[in-house]
């Protein structure tokens, strides 16, 4: 696609539920990244993939909190048994692993709600 | 102590005035990027830096790794420049740490 792509764009879920969040990066980019944005906060690093790899997972919140990534492009986020406070946006960028003109491109993020 | 801080939280400027905004970081970094986040919500990357300076437009990022400092210029400000801009050093594993942003705010 034209950019990355994102989806659900919103989601409701009640508290001790799964959710699976979905990014689509651009086509090509090896490097896809994911951070969340709680509401009137900054952003905040969750993990970042090279290809199907990902080589620190310290950002994720807790062990709720898994991710992978598939055939080098779609990757899914899944917060199980979910808890209020995992309200927030989740983005997810992409990028091409250039050192010299690397720019990320962002998603438009998932709006995640736990009632 | 934060990891990174940004300085100012707020700014607000006439159109056409020359905005600097600043950024120091004490982690260890092999890049570092500066972001702009619209009211809206959506994010545009504007440059990664890992020495000198880098110019697009009006806009150009400076970095200087022994002072862990980097600064982000606009020049010729305008209204559309309203924005929250936001400072990101990355670390060897590209894990990016997020400073608080700064919201600018410019007046026509």
């Amino acid at each position: 696609g034209a950019g990355v792509s994102q989806s659900p764009s919103n989601k409701v879920t009640e508290k001790g539920k799964d959710v699976e969040l979905r990014c689509d990066p651009i086509s090509g980019h090896t490097a896809l990244y994911w951070y969340r944005q709680r509401l009137g906060q900054g952003l905040e690093f969750l993990i970042y993939f090279q290809g199907n790899s990902a080589p620190d997972k310290s950002g994720l919140p807790s062990d709720r909190f898994s991710a992978e990534r598939t055939g080098g492009s779609v990757s899914t986020l899944t917060i199980q048994r979910t808890q209020q406070e995992d309200s927030a946006v989740y983005l997810c960028a992409s990028s091409l692993v250039d050192r010299v003109n690397e720019k990320l491109f962002f998603g438009s993020g998932t709006q995640l709600s736990v009632l | 102590k934060n990891e990174v801080e940004q300085s100012p939280q707020n700014l607000t400027a006439q159109e056409g005035e020359f905005i600097t905004i600043n950024c120091s970081y004490s982690v260890g970094i092999s890049a570092l990027h500066w972001l702009q986040q619209h009211p809206g919500g959506g994010i545009v990357s504007l440059f990664m830096l890992s020495s000198g300076k880098k110019k697009h437009g009006r806009l150009i990022a400076t970095i200087n790794i022994q002072e862990k400092h980097s600064s982000l210029h606009i020049t010729a400000s305008h209204p559309r420049d309203s924005a929250v801009y936001i400072c990101a050093p990355e670390g060897s594993a590209r894990q990016l740490t997020f400073g608080s942003g700064t919201q600018l705010t410019v007046l026509p």
